[in-house]
Parts: structure tokens; sequence; C-alpha cells
């Protein structure tokens, strides 16, 4: 059974630009979560999505948004890009939504602002 | 809020040694807690979760953590420690109904021959 793919795994942008990352889930999967991780701020949640729904939303300024398909394939965008941006994003899926049922985490975009 | 506090951020145990991390929350309610594993560009693996029941929780790699609720901590533990156990050990409570994870700031452990 193939893990949750994340694409692209490596980007580099620069300020101001805008950036979209792609996330497949485990098939059969319905639920989405992304996270941000950096060596200040750690793993921080920044969407949930079930269903092509968003079920919850992080802490996060409005140029981070995201949205999911109806194959459960899911998309971030972040626009006009920040230095502060440069994080690994993490994507993760479950069978359907709620702490019961285990998040698999795929590898990772690692995103380089300039 | 939860809030998870992970108080080491490094520890190194030699090979072979007994290991312990240390897991604090902060939960209104029953929480569900996590610990999860990330090895160097990786994402992360679950090692083991507790959601009610027995408070002493069986993992994968040999791991097992305790719920103390009196104590808010959720310690992992391991009786002996191998090389390939390096990497950075994440603590994370999540609330009822929701997939959301809070997670600690992380401990690095590292493992001496």
């Amino acid at each position: 059974k193939a893990g949750v793919t994340q694409t692209p795994r490596y980007l580099i942008k620069t300020r101001g630009q805008q950036v979209t990352l792609s996330c497949s889930p485990i098939s059969g999967h319905r639920s989405v979560s992304w996270y941000q991780q950096t060596p200040g701020q750690g793993l921080q949640f920044l969407f949930e999505y079930f269903s092509e729904t968003q079920r919850n939303k992080g802490n996060f300024p409005g140029r981070f948004s995201g949205r999911q398909f109806s194959n459960s394939r899911s998309e971030m965008n972040v626009s006009t890009l920040e230095l502060g941006d440069s994080a690994l994003y993490l994507c993760a899926s479950s069978l359907g939504t709620g702490p019961s049922n285990e998040q698999f985490f795929g590898p990772g975009t690692r995103l380089t602002v300039l | 809020a939860q809030s998870v506090t992970q108080p080491d951020i490094h520890i190194t145990v030699s090979e072979g040694a007994s290991l312990e991390l240390r897991c604090n929350y902060s939960y209104g309610a029953t929480p569900y807690l996590f610990w999860y594993v990330q090895s160097p560009g990786q994402g992360l693996q679950l090692l083991l979760k507790y959601f009610s029941g027995d408070t002493l929780v069986q993992g994968i790699k040999g791991f097992e953590a305790e719920f103390k609720r009196s104590q808010s901590s959720f310690n992992l533990r391991k009786p002996s420690v191998h090389w390939s156990d390096a990497a950075e050990y994440f603590c994370a409570v999540a609330p009822t109904g929701y997939s959301t994870l809070t997670f600690g700031k992380g401990t690095m452990l590292l493992v001496s021959p």
C-alpha cells in the first residue's frame, strides 16, 4: 500500500511569489491535515480537510489556504511568500476525522524562500 | 487550549542503556496522547498512542509510555536503546472530535557507542 506522497519534495521561491504544494493521501483515506515545521516554532497545525470540507484551521494568516478534491488529494497554497515561510510542510492522512484515526505522515515538502 | 511541554531539547544515552523522554500536557478533558518519531529527512512515524483504559501502552520498536493523570504526564520509555533509535521524538495531544495535533517542541535523542 503506497504511503502519503507529497510533491514537490523541495522548492525554492523568492519573496512575494506564491507556491502550491500537493498531497496525495493513502488510498481510501478521506481526511488530510497539513502542518508546518520550523526550527523556531516546531510543528504547527495549518488545516484539516475531510470530504472536501475544511474542518479546522490553525492560527496562520490568510496567505495560507488549502483545498481538498473529490479524490481526497489536497493542495495548500501560500501567497506573497515571506522569508519566515521557509519550512518543512508535512501532510498527514487518515481514514476519518477525529483523534482515534491514526494519521500517516508524508515525507514533507521543504520550502526555501529567498 | 491544549499544550505540550517536552522539557529536554537534547538527550544523550549510551547504546544499551535505558531511556525515558518526558512529556507534560495541558488539556481540560481526557486527552488523546501520542508519541511520534522523526528521522532526518523523513516524516513522522507514530510510536504509540493513549486514548483510555490501561495507562501503560505498548508501541512499536520496543517503546512504551505511561499516562499519569495526576502528573499530567505521558513519558516515553525504552529499556535498551539501539543506535538506530537516534532521532527526534515528539509528544502530541489531540482534542476530542478533531484530528488536530498539538506537538511539543521535540527531544533530540543521541545514542553514544
